[in-house]
């Protein structure tokens, strides 16, 4: 029973480097999501996707990429590492049966210096 | 747009006392309505959930009933554990599927 798999656990980048997060399911959900968490702001929506080759942005997209090429992986990429993406990302997914709740993974904690 | 309001600030208090966190929300329809937790170092844990109005949910000894006529979803616990201590959210989903999530309640409790 695996569920939802970041990878990795912490990193710290240099500003200006870019790096993948990795964030995989096995519960065959069509819905998947990216979140970041910050103190005092809750957990912020970056991208999400409805199923294999379908992404779209959430609240907080900018500086952050993502594709969906297949119904287990969906990971996040960070083009040029800033400070301001210190954070801790979660990744989700449910199924796409509307009202369910969602699984989280246990977090990436992210410092870029 | 949807959102979900918490009560501000941490709540600190002793084992065996009663825990209540407000939870107000604003969205269009009928949404489903969660509470998660989050342990020290861990990532968000499903606590309960209602998906319609009057529904009670309940786990490990905390409520929460949807009340449409105050579009609350408040979360209590009549004896709370120093294991209860964690971050509490409160969150909504509908329609397009997204979760829209409280900023969350640090809850400590002092043996």
């Amino acid at each position: 029973n695996a569920g939802v798999t970041q990878t990795p656990k912490f990193q710290v980048l240099k500003t200006g480097q870019s790096m993948t997060l990795q964030c995989a399911q096995d519960m065959n959900h069509e819905y998947m999501s990216w979140y970041r968490q910050d103190p005092g702001m809750g957990l912020r929506l970056i991208h999400y996707s409805v199923g294999a080759g379908i992404t779209d942005q959430g609240e907080v997209p900018n500086g952050y990429n993502v594709s969906r090429s297949t119904t287990e992986d969906f990971p996040l990429r960070l083009l040029s590492a800033a400070p301001s993406q210190t954070s801790v990302y979660f990744c989700a997914s449910s199924t796409e049966v509307g009202n369910t709740e969602a699984f989280f993974g246990q977090g990436t904690r992210l410092t870029v210096v | 747009g949807d959102s979900v309001t918490q009560m501000e600030g941490p709540v600190t208090l002793s084992e065996e006392a009663f825990l209540t966190i407000n939870c107000t929300y604003t969205a269009t329809g009928y949404p489903s309505l969660f509470w998660y937790v989050q342990y020290p170092g861990e990532g968000l844990q499903l606590l309960l959930k209602a998906t319609k109005a009057d529904d009670k949910g309940s786990n490990k000894g905390f409520e929460a009933t949807y009340r449409k006529e105050t579009t609350s979803f408040h979360l209590e616990k009549g004896s709370v554990q120093v294991s209860d201590s964690a971050v509490y959210f409160c969150a909504l989903r509908h329609g397009n599927n997204r979760l829209a999530f409280g900023k969350g309640n640090q809850v400590v409790v002092i043996p």
